[in-house]
């Protein structure tokens, strides 16, 4: 079947732009999360939506980043006033209902994040 | 200091090898241990997953945790070039929502 797919697949943008970043999950995935991933560094927590719970937002670095999940399927991460150190990999994965222990996150191929 | 801390390599090694990979850990809050493997331009996608402290095998992986020491490892027996790519560990704290942190990967060159 289909998995977890990502638009666009590269994105450059000038420095004070804002960006949209695509998710689409795989089909009866409940749960998505968004990770971002420098160069040479593994991936960072950034956001998780579970359902219709309220998402854990704890790992969004400021105020310039949002994301939203229509009708619990695709997921849209935005950035705000882009800055340099913005870029980075945005991966996004997709699981089954979180529950102990955890279900396996399948990831997309990520968007890759220039900002000139 | 990371929460969890991961050699970034690169290593290298010949065919046939065995490959050795490891994470050390501070939090003994992380309960769930994972590695996962990622291609150039790929996602990651997951090897192997373990709960408790000990091995467990798959093919010619074996992944070992533990916990009293907060250090993990992955083997790769009989390493082919396909083998190579970059190896992320990854953890996750009971209930806590499957949020995952993960470790910043090792770069692993298998040579012909």
């Amino acid at each position: 079947g289909a998995g977890v797919s990502q638009s666009p697949s590269n994105k450059v943008t000038e420095k004070g732009k804002d960006v949209e970043l695509r998710c689409d999950p795989i089909s009866g995935h409940t749960a998505l999360y968004w990770y971002r991933q420098s160069l040479g560094q593994g991936l960072e927590f950034l956001i998780y939506f579970q359902g219709n719970s309220a998402p854990d937002k704890s790992g969004l670095p400021s105020d310039r980043f949002s994301a939203e999940r229509t009708g619990g399927s695709v997921s849209t991460l935005t950035i705000q006033r882009t800055q340099q150190e913005d870029s980075a990999v945005y991966l996004c994965a997709s699981s089954l209902e979180s529950i102990e222990p955890p279900n396996e996150q399948y990831f997309g191929p990520g968007t890759r994040l220039t900002v000139t | 200091q990371k929460e969890v801390e991961q050699d970034p390599g690169p290593l290298s090694v010949p065919e046939g090898a065995i490959v050795s990979l490891n994470c050390t850990y501070s939090n003994s809050a992380f309960q769930y241990f994972m590695w996962y493997r990622q291609y150039s331009r790929k996602g990651p996608e997951l090897l192997m997953y373990t709960y408790s402290s000990g091995n467990k095998e798959d093919g010619r992986f074996t992944a070992q945790v533990d916990k009293s020491s907060k250090y993990i490892s992955l083997f790769i027996r009989d390493s082919q070039p396909s083998d190579s790519a970059t190896y992320l560990c990854a953890m996750r704290k009971k209930a806590a929502g499957n949020k995952l942190t993960f470790g910043g990967g090792t770069r692993v060159l298998v040579k012909p």
